[in-house]
C-alpha cells in the first residue's frame, strides 16, 4: 500500500479483556516498530522488528504485551488482560533501513474502561 | 539515557511570520534526527531526516539545522500560514539501537 495502515482505528473494550492491533507496513519495508502515545506526550517506544524476529522488545512495559510478524509483514500487538493505564494511542511506523525516514500509520486509539 | 526537550511547548503566532523550533538532546552519540509533523487524531508525518554526519536539511519551506556537538536542532519554516498549524515532534535515534526517542513537542498555531 501507499502508507502504513492501522486497524481498527479505534478500539474500545472492558477491563480484563485481551485486544489485538494490526499493522500493515509500506511494502518493501523490512523494519517495523511500535510505540505508544499517551495524551500530550510523544510516542514511547514499544518493539522494533527485522524482519520476522523482534530485535529490541525493551519498551514492551510487562508480560501482558506481545508482538508477532510471523511473515516479516503485518504485524499484530496483542494485550492480554488490559488495564486502563493501557489507554493510549499505538502507533506503528516502518522503514526501510536504518539511516531512512520512519512513516508512521494514523495509530489505534485504545481505550480501556 | 538519551532525553530529547523541545522548547517551547506551545506557540502562536500570525500568518506570514518566519518561526523557529527548538529540540535538544542529552547523548551527542546519535545517529540520526528526524523532525515530525502531527495533526489532531493523526499519525506522524514525517518531515525532515538529518544524518549524523550532516549539518542541514531543506524542504520547501522548511529547514532543519544539526549541531550534534551541542545535542541541539532547529526546525525553521518560513512564511508560516494557517495549514501549517499541527504538533512539530524531533526525535533521535542513538547509535546502538534503532528505536526513536521522541520530545514532547512543540504545539503550533498559526492564525490568519
Amino acid at each position: 500500500g501507499a502508507g502504513v495502515s492501522q486497524t481498527p482505528s479505534n478500539k474500545v473494550t472492558e477491563k480484563g479483556k485481551y485486544v489485538e492491533l494490526r499493522c500493515d507496513p509500506i511494502s518493501g519495508h523490512t523494519a517495523l516498530y511500535w510505540y505508544r502515545q499517551s495524551l500530550g506526550q510523544g510516542p514511547e517506544f514499544l518493539i522494533y522488528f527485522q524482519g520476522t524476529g523482534a530485535a529490541d522488545d525493551s519498551g514492551l512495559p510487562n508480560d501482558r504485551f506481545f508482538a508477532v510478524r510471523p511473515e516479516g509483514s503485518v504485524s499484530t500487538l496483542k494485550i492480554q488482560r488490559t488495564e486502563r493505564g493501557d489507554s493510549a494511542v499505538y502507533l506503528c511506523a516502518s522503514s526501510s533501513g536504518r539511516n531512512q525516514p520512519q512513516h508512521f500509520g494514523d495509530g489505534t486509539r485504545l481505550s480501556i474502561l | 539515557k538519551q532525553e530529547v526537550t523541545q522548547i517551547p511547548a506551545a506557540l502562536s503566532v500570525p500568518e506570514g511570520e518566519n518561526l523557529v523550533l527548538n529540540c535538544s538532546f542529552t547523548d551527542s552519540a546519535i545517529y540520526n534526527l528526524q523532525w515530525f509533523r502531527q495533526d489532531p487524531g493523526k499519525g506522524l508525518t514525517s518531515l525532515l531526516l538529518i544524518q549524523s554526519s550532516q549539518r542541514e536539511q531543506t524542504s520547501g519551506r522548511l529547514n532543519a539545522s544539526l549541531d550534534k556537538s551541542s545535542g541541539r536542532s532547529t526546525l525553521y519554516i518560513a512564511a508560516s500560514q494557517p495549514g501549517d498549524s499541527a504538533t512539530y515532534l524531533c526525535a533521535v535515534r542513538t547509535g546502538d539501537t534503532d528505536k526513536l526517542i521522541f520530545g514532547t513537542g512543540t504545539r503550533l498555531q498559526v492564525f490568519p
